[in-house]
């Protein structure tokens, strides 16, 4: 079964600051690799996917995720940071042929001024 | 477009009582999906429905049961309520096929039992 590892459950970072939220998966195949974001009292959105092709992946909000097959890994990256970016951000991961995504933990972003 | 809704938004309920969720997804979708998310911790996969047939389980006891309707709305249904079933329950949709994994998340239901 496949399983995500996200290691920090928290990260404080200032504003105009860079931002990046690793992720670890363990699953024998190439999988599909997601992140979403949560704000309080809300639903998750879609930042970015990967399914195949190019490595790097580009999402909205000026998010961007680097797959790497060697360290079975998919960070999330920003390079200036919003305070509006404050919020859990959940990586997860599906497969082909398989319906359910299997989320990591989560990390909890603060942004201080 | 709307996306995924999702009603109620917030119940209380106690021990041993039935709650029925609801859930219509975004428009154009034919699949959902409903998740557990508890507090502290990522969703959890609950199952997911399509043509008006369950398709895939997670690690769930059978207290948990769902539909879905001909118009792809569904409905979640947990019964025999424990306290540790407190919490968000998601509601995503999706495309049947290739998109089936490229899930629209609604707001969610919380649900406290007491």
């Amino acid at each position: 079964a496949q399983s995500v590892t996200q290691p920090d459950i928290h990260i404080t970072v200032s504003e105009g600051a860079s931002l990046e939220l690793r992720c670890n998966y363990s699953y024998g195949a190439t999988p599909y690799l997601f992140w979403y974001v949560q704000s309080p009292g809300q639903g998750l959105q879609l930042l970015l996917k990967y399914f195949s092709g190019d490595t790097l992946v580009q999402g909205i909000k000026g998010f961007e995720a680097e797959f790497k097959r060697s360290q079975s890994s998919f960070n999330l990256r920003k390079p200036s940071v919003h305070w509006s970016d404050a919020a859990e951000y959940f990586c997860a991961v599906g497969r082909v042929n398989d319906y359910k995504l299997s989320f990591g933990a989560g990390t909890t972003v603060t942004v201080r001024a | 477009d709307a996306g995924v809704t999702q009603s109620p938004t917030h119940l209380i309920k106690t021990r041993g009582q039935q709650v029925t969720l609801r859930c219509s997804p975004k428009s154009g979708h034919d699949t959902v999906s409903w998740y557990q998310q508890a507090l502290g911790q990522g969703p959890q996969f609950i199952f997911q429905y399509y043509e008006e047939e369950e398709r895939q389980r997670g690690n769930f006891p059978d207290r948990f049961s769902g539909h879905q309707f001909p118009n792809y709305s569904s409905e979640l249904n947990v019964n025999a309520l424990l306290l540790g079933d407190s919490a968000l329950y998601l509601c995503a949709s999706s495309l049947s096929g290739a998109g089936a994994n490229v899930l629209t998340f609604g707001a969610g239901s919380r649900l406290t039992v007491l």
